[in-house]
């Protein structure tokens, strides 16, 4: 039981180039968030998806898009990087019941636009 | 969403027990307090969650008076390995919710 995973762990990008940035949980979760955290910042919500097949926008989702395509995976991709999304960015996945919630993080990708 | 409002920094001796508060006045009938612990290089992690008056598990206690427009974080006998930030959420339980993590309090311990 990985509980949740990222790849890759570092990723130095130029300005303009794509990535997409990986997560999968393997706790049958149906809610899966996307995080960045920038220095001495606490996090801010990128994306959120409820179920598979559903995304939505959360705080800061300028320059990003999300894709999930089954209850395992939730990817988030960069198409033009620019300097200000150089973060760390935590995947979540949510253990929620009607009287509880918990978020599960992964370890996080540490990402670098020049 | 509920805003939290928490003390930027705190320091504690090893062995002392150590209260951090958070502010909610906004918080909604049917929202939670969740409290998460982030050390650093990694990604926060579940420390206790609560609706009202006490609860209390292996690791830390919380404490929401009546009117729960605020709670107390209580860890006893913080040790070095505490040393860590802090998030207070405000939000409304089961699996699909928008929080604020805010930027939390970073809690040093000393020796």
């Amino acid at each position: 039981n990985a509980g949740v995973t990222q790849t890759p762990k570092f990723q130095v990008l130029k300005t303009g180039q794509s990535m997409t940035l990986q997560c999968a949980q393997d706790m049958n979760h149906n809610s899966m968030y996307w995080y960045r955290q920038d220095p001495g910042m606490g996090l801010r919500l990128i994306y959120y998806s409820a179920s598979e097949g559903t995304t939505d926008k959360g705080e800061v989702p300028n320059g990003y898009n999300v894709s999930r395509l089954n209850k395992r995976e939730f990817s988030l991709r960069l198409e033009s990087a620019a300097p200000s999304q150089t973060s760390v960015y935590f995947c979540a996945s949510i253990r929620g019941t009607p009287r509880f919630n918990e978020q599960f993080f992964g370890p996080g990708t540490r990402l670098t636009v020049l | 969403l509920a805003k939290t409002t928490q003390p930027i920094s705190m320091d504690s001796y090893e062995g002392q027990e150590v209260n951090i508060t958070c502010s909610h006045n906004n918080i909604a009938t049917n929202d939670y307090i969740t409290w998460y612990q982030q050390f650093p290089s990694q990604g926060p992690r579940f420390i206790i969650q609560g609706y009202k008056t006490k609860v209390t598990n292996e690791v830390a206690s919380l404490f929401i008076p009546a009117d729960r427009k605020s709670s107390t974080l209580s860890l006893p006998r913080v040790s070095l390995s505490d040393t860590a930030v802090y998030y207070c959420l405000v939000g409304s339980p089961g699996g699909y919710q928008k929080v604020t993590f805010g930027t939390g309090t970073k809690l040093q311990v000393i020796p």
